[in-house]
């Protein structure tokens, strides 16, 4: 079946710093993929829809300045977490589509300090 | 706006005992519906899916049916495990491809 990587899974940053989160679909191709954040025992916002070769597409409310987006391969999305600060400690999952269906990488544990 | 929403939880079950968690959604067109499980500092598995109106999905014993008439896709198992523990996630196709998601129920089977 369809799988999605992401990496790491758990990371710890100083505040100030950046990370960047990597989301890879191992066996398909995907022209889009979906970044998703997911506050303690909250369901799933979406954060921003990452297409391949062009500009990601973020949804209300959430910064593409600092949330930075880069998908430059059919098979390789990027989250770049810019400036991090404590608030931006969460789950960040990352999903691609393969027929009808969504599938997620087992996501990413950021910690700033 | 499309909208999903799931019986809040946590719901606290026996081993071998019926599971049922409800999920109503509202949307334009005909969407098609998922159950996704959360297992603890894990991300999200796709359980089962059903792409129209009185499609059943199935897995792992879960069964979920697409009644268009009540716009629902409850989830049921007839016998819960221990292993069953996790949170699951009712969810719906949008526009664009996005998932749109319940708020998540978490089931706790206890032996």
């Amino acid at each position: 079946g369809a799988v999605v990587s992401q990496h790491p899974s758990r990371v710890i940053c100083k505040s100030g710093t950046s990370v960047k989160i990597e989301c890879r679909s191992l066996d398909f191709q995907a022209t889009t993929m979906f970044w998703y954040r997911q506050f303690p025992k909250q369901s799933l916002m979406l954060m921003a829809t990452s297409n391949e070769g062009s500009k990601a597409t973020y949804e209300q409310g959430v910064e593409k300045d600092k949330f930075l987006i880069n998908h430059a391969s059919l098979t390789l999305s990027t989250l770049t977490v810019t400036s991090a600060h404590p608030e931006d400690s969460s789950f960040y999952i990352c999903s691609a589509r393969a027929d009808v269906t969504l599938h997620f990488g087992n996501g990413t544990r950021l910690t700033v300090t | 706006g499309d909208s999903v929403t799931q019986m809040e939880g946590p719901v606290t079950l026996s081993e071998e005992a019926f599971l049922t968690i409800n999920c109503t959604y509202t949307a334009t067109g005909y969407p098609s519906l998922f159950w996704y499980v959360q297992y603890p500092g894990e991300g999200l598995q796709l359980l089962l899916k059903a792409t129209k109106a009185d499609d059943k999905g199935s897995n792992k014993g879960f069964e979920a049916t697409y009644r268009k008439e009540t716009t629902s896709f409850h989830l049921e198992k007839g016998s819960v495990q221990v292993s069953d523990s996790a949170v699951y996630f009712c969810a719906l196709s949008s526009q664009g491809g996005k998932l749109i998601f319940g708020q998540g129920t978490e089931l706790s089977v206890k032996p």
